[in-house]
C-alpha cells in the first residue's frame, strides 16, 4: 500500500510558466516532507523540506505548500527553466515518532513526477 | 570536498553471482541507506545503519546483505538469492545531530546489469 502517491508520471510545463507537482500521503502521522529532484542516471537531490507545523516554506523559485486536512503538499516551481527537466521525488518522514523513541527517520518515497520544461 | 561516492558507476554481472557495490561517505554522517529504483518506481528501501556495527533490514532486503564495519563504508552485497537484481542502486546519508535531521543526501549510484 503506498503511502505517499504521486499520480501524475509526467509533466510538460513552457519556460518560464509555473511548474505544480503534486503529492498525496495517506499516514497522517507523517509530519516532515522532502522534494528531491533526480537527473537520468545520478542520484538525487535535495530540494526543500518543510514541517508540517508550517503551510508554506520558500527557497528561491521553489515553494513548497502543505495541506495537512487534505493530506496534500505541491512543490511550485516559477519561473520554470529547461535546467528543471528531472524527475521530483515527495518524501515523508515520521519526525514527530523519533522525538519519541518510537521510530527512526526513515523516508516513505513517491513513484516520482518526470517535469520537461520546453524552451 | 565531502561528498558519498559509490564504485562503479555501471557493474555487469553474470547471473548466480555475488556482487559487492561499494558506498563510502567522508560527510562524518552516522546514518546510511541502500535503495533500488526500477523503470517508473520510487526508491525502495534495502537495509539502513544509524551506527556502526548495527543494521537494520528495510522493505525489500531478500537477497541482499550489508555491513558496516567503518562509519565512512557501507557496502551492500547482492546475492544469487536476489531474483530480479537488475537495477540502479543507491546509498544515501543522513547527519543524525542538528539541523536537518530527516534530510538524506545520495551518492550518484550504480547501475547494475546481470546477464
Amino acid at each position: 500500500d503506498q503511502q505517499v502517491k504521486q499520480n501524475s508520471p509526467s509533466l510538460s510545463v513552457q519556460e518560464g510558466r509555473i511548474s505544480i507537482l503534486n503529492c498525496d500521503y495517506t499516514n497522517s502521522m507523517f509530519d516532515y516532507f522532502l522534494w528531491y529532484k533526480k537527473y537520468p542516471a545520478e542520484g538525487p537531490t535535495f530540494l526543500i523540506s518543510i514541517s508540517s507545523i508550517k503551510d508554506k516554506n520558500e527557497d528561491g523559485r521553489f515553494t513548497v505548500f502543505l495541506n495537512k486536512s487534505a493530506k496534500h503538499l505541491s512543490l511550485h516551481i516559477v519561473p520554470s527553466q529547461p535546467g528543471d527537466s528531472a524527475v521530483y521525488f515527495c518524501a515523508a518522514s515520521l519526525r514527530g515518532l523519533v522525538n519519541s523513541g518510537a521510530g527512526s527517520y526513515q523516508l516513505t518515497f513517491g513513484k516520482g513526477t518526470k517535469l520537461s520544461v520546453i524552451p | 570536498d565531502g561528498g558519498i561516492t559509490q564504485s562503479p558507476k555501471y557493474l555487469f554481472r553474470k547471473e548466480g553471482q555475488n556482487v559487492t557495490l561499494s558506498c563510502e561517505q567522508n560527510l562524518n554522517h552516522d546514518a546510511m541507506y541502500w535503495y533500488r529504483q526500477d523503470p517508473g518506481q520510487g526508491l525502495r528501501l534495502i537495509y539502513y545503519s544509524q551506527i556502526v556495527n548495527d543494521f537494520q533490514k528495510g522493505d525489500i532486503a531478500e537477497g541482499y546483505s550489508v555491513s558496516r564495519e567503518k562509519k565512512e563504508s557501507f557496502p551492500l552485497t547482492v546475492t544469487s538469492a536476489q531474483k530480479n537484481p537488475t537495477a540502479f542502486y543507491l546509498c544515501a546519508s543522513r547527519r543524525t545531530t542538528s539541523g536537518k535531521p530527516d534530510t538524506q543526501y545520495f551518492g550518484p549510484g550504480t547501475r547494475l546489469t546481470v546477464l
